[in-house]
């Protein structure tokens, strides 16, 4: 089976730029949620969508956004790109949103961003 | 927010058991401890979850003492390929209402597996 997918693999930007990555999830998976990691630290949680709506939200500014499509992969959007936006942004999917159990996260490789 | 505290690094032989600590002092009754393991320029991969007592899989065993405060990471005889960042999480509380699923990740420690 295949896991979660990302692409581009690598992307380099300009500040101002905007840029979109993308993310497809395990098959059979209705819940994405976006990561953001810069070097050294632990991956940051952007937003997670189930069943094509947004369902939270980081501490993350408004250039930040993101939607999930009808086949359940998702887009993950960053306008007037930053220096402090260069990182490793990571997808995860998972089977479902709620539950009384902790519901298993399957990440991506990620997209490592650089903004020159 | 439950906020998990971990050792920055550790070293370790080859072939050694490994016991990584984390402590999650604001624990809530809800919440699962789960382990990832990242290496270099890759998504953190599913490692261990548990709530309480003790949980074993086939690659660590996870173990939570009564009061939930923390919990501890066993990796029986390490290898070299067992050289990665592990991180401790705890889950978010789910509302019945249909909240969502934030997983927090600290900055984890850095396992380094000697030859």
């Amino acid at each position: 089976d295949a896991g979660v997918t990302q692409s581009p693999t690598h992307l380099i930007k300009t500040r101002g730029q905007h840029v979109t990555l993308r993310c497809s999830p395990i098959s059979g998976h209705k819940s994405v949620s976006w990561y953001q990691q810069v070097l050294g630290q632990g991956p940051q949680f952007i937003f997670q969508y189930y069943e094509k709506e947004e369902r939270g939200r980081g501490n993350f500014p408004d250039r930040f956004s993101a939607r999930q499509f009808p086949n359940y992969s998702s887009e993950l959007n960053v306008n007037a790109l930053l220096l402090g936006d260069s990182a490793l942004y990571l997808c995860a999917s998972s089977l479902r949103l709620g539950g009384s159990s902790y519901n298993e996260q399957f990440f991506g490789p990620g997209t490592r961003l650089t903004v020159l | 927010l439950a906020k998990t505290t971990q050792p920055i690094s550790m070293d370790s032989y080859e072939g050694q058991e490994v016991n990584i600590t984390c402590s999650h002092n604001n624990i809530a009754t809800n919440d699962y401890i789960t382990w990832y393991q990242q290496f270099p320029s890759q998504g953190p991969r599913f490692i261990i979850q548990g709530y309480k007592t003790k949980v074993t899989n086939e690659v660590a065993s996870l173990f939570i003492p009564a009061d939930r405060k923390s919990s501890t990471l066993s990796l029986p005889r390490v290898s070299l390929s067992d050289t990665a960042v592990y991180y401790c999480l705890v889950g978010e509380p789910l509302p019945n209402s249909g909240g969502y699923q934030k997983v927090t990740f600290g900055t984890g420690t850095k396992l380094q597996v000697i030859p």
